[in-house]
This record gives structure tokens, sequence and C-alpha cells, in this order.
């Protein structure tokens, strides 16, 4: 069990720009789930896949968002036109397939928008 | 409209003695709770959880306790240790729902 992986870790782009982020989960886990976070704040849930099924999408979350699990093993999250407000952490959990299961989060891409 | 509300950003204690940290939750639909633990630079990790049909739940130093009528639940590390030190977030969620809702969180600092 090596985790769950982000990468990269950090990423400074310029306003008007696209991003991807990646996240490995732990193997055995058929949950996968993308947070944000910001300074002073907790997690913030985006969306999250059971396998390679898109289950749930925050109604926050803008259309220039896109998270795929093709595979149902990694998954991506893009972020198209990048504003100054998408600067955040994102953090990636998978868990195991029951309600409730605790989640096991990956340190994080840190995106910082110019 | 803030589900879960942790209404302490920071706590100081004392290596030893009790750490308290509280949670407030304003959705009666949850009905499962947990607590992470934080550290810099790193995600957060699970610490312990409670389900709505009980009232407390112990693990080691940890004790997590629920009071559905107040929707409040706290978190009690005995004895405090300096490794505790960290930024702690209160979870929750409904029946049948995949998603936890996490407060803004604590920063607990335990002094030697």
């Amino acid at each position: 069990d090596t985790g769950v992986s982000q990468d990269p870790r950090h990423k400074i782009t310029k306003r008007g720009q696209n991003v991807t982020f990646r996240c490995d989960p732990i193997s055995e886990h058929n949950r996968l789930y993308w947070y944000r976070q910001t300074l002073g704040q907790g997690p913030e849930f985006l969306t999250y896949f059971q396998n390679e099924a898109q289950l749930e999408k925050s109604r926050l979350l803008s259309d220039r968002f896109s998270a795929e699990r093709p595979k149902g093993s990694f998954s991506t999250l893009e972020i198209q036109r990048t504003e100054q407000g998408d600067s955040a952490m994102y953090l990636c959990a998978s868990s195991l397939d029951w309600n409730n299961s605790p989640l096991h989060f990956g340190n994080g891409t840190r995106l910082t928008v110019t | 409209d803030q589900q879960v509300k942790q209404n302490s950003p920071s706590l100081s204690v004392q290596e030893g003695r009790i750490s308290i940290l509280n949670c407030d939750y304003t959705n009666s639909m949850f009905d499962y709770f947990l607590w992470y633990k934080k550290y810099p630079a790193e995600g957060p990790t699970f610490l312990i959880s409670i389900s709505s049909i009980k009232d407390k739940n112990e693990d080691g130093r940890f004790t997590v306790f629920l009071n559905k009528s107040a929707k409040h639940l706290s978190l009690h590390i005995v004895p405090s240790q300096p490794g505790d030190s960290a930024v702690y977030f209160c979870a929750a969620s409904e029946i049948n729902a995949g998603k936890s809702t996490f407060g803004d969180g604590t920063t607990l600092t335990v002094k030697p």
C-alpha cells in the first residue's frame, strides 16, 4: 500500500491557461474523490467516482472543471481557462466501496494562478 | 450555509492535559461523523469516527462523543502529546451518501 499519489505537487500557471492534475488511488479502493481546500478552510467536495462512474458532482463546480476516471483506476482533474480564484490545494482521496468508509487523502496539488 | 462548524480556530494545551475539540452541525440528515488530523504539507489522515446510533467511541487516547439532540460532537485527547499538534477537521456524511462535508478545522498546539 503506497498510499494515494498526486502529481504534480505544485503548479503555477497564468490566468487563462488549462491545467490537468493526476491522482493514483490506493489500488484496492473503488471510490475516488476530489476536494479543494483554500487557506483557513476545510476541504470542499468537488466530485467522486465509484470505479469509472462519476456519481456526484458539486453544484458549485464550474463548467470549466472536468474530472475523469477512464478505467476505474487513476483520475484526472482538468481546469480550463484558469482564474485567480482557482488558486487552491486540490486534494484527491480514495476509499473502500461502502458508505462512510474513511477517506485516504493524497498530499495534494497546490495550484497558483497568476 | 456552512453545515459543519468548528468555532474554535485554535486551541493550546499543556502536554499531559486533556484536549477537547468541538464541532457543531446543522444538517439533521448527517448520520456518520469522522475526525481527521492534518500535518503541514500532508493530506488529512483519518483519526476516529462515530455512527449516529452511538454516543461515544474510543480508540486509545482518542474519544469522540456525539450529542444528537444538540447536533454537537467533540473529540477528547487524553493525555495530549506534542506530536498531536496538528489541524483537526470534523467531517459528516448523510445516510447512503458517498461524500463527507468538512468543517474549517481547529489548530491544536500541545506545549511540552
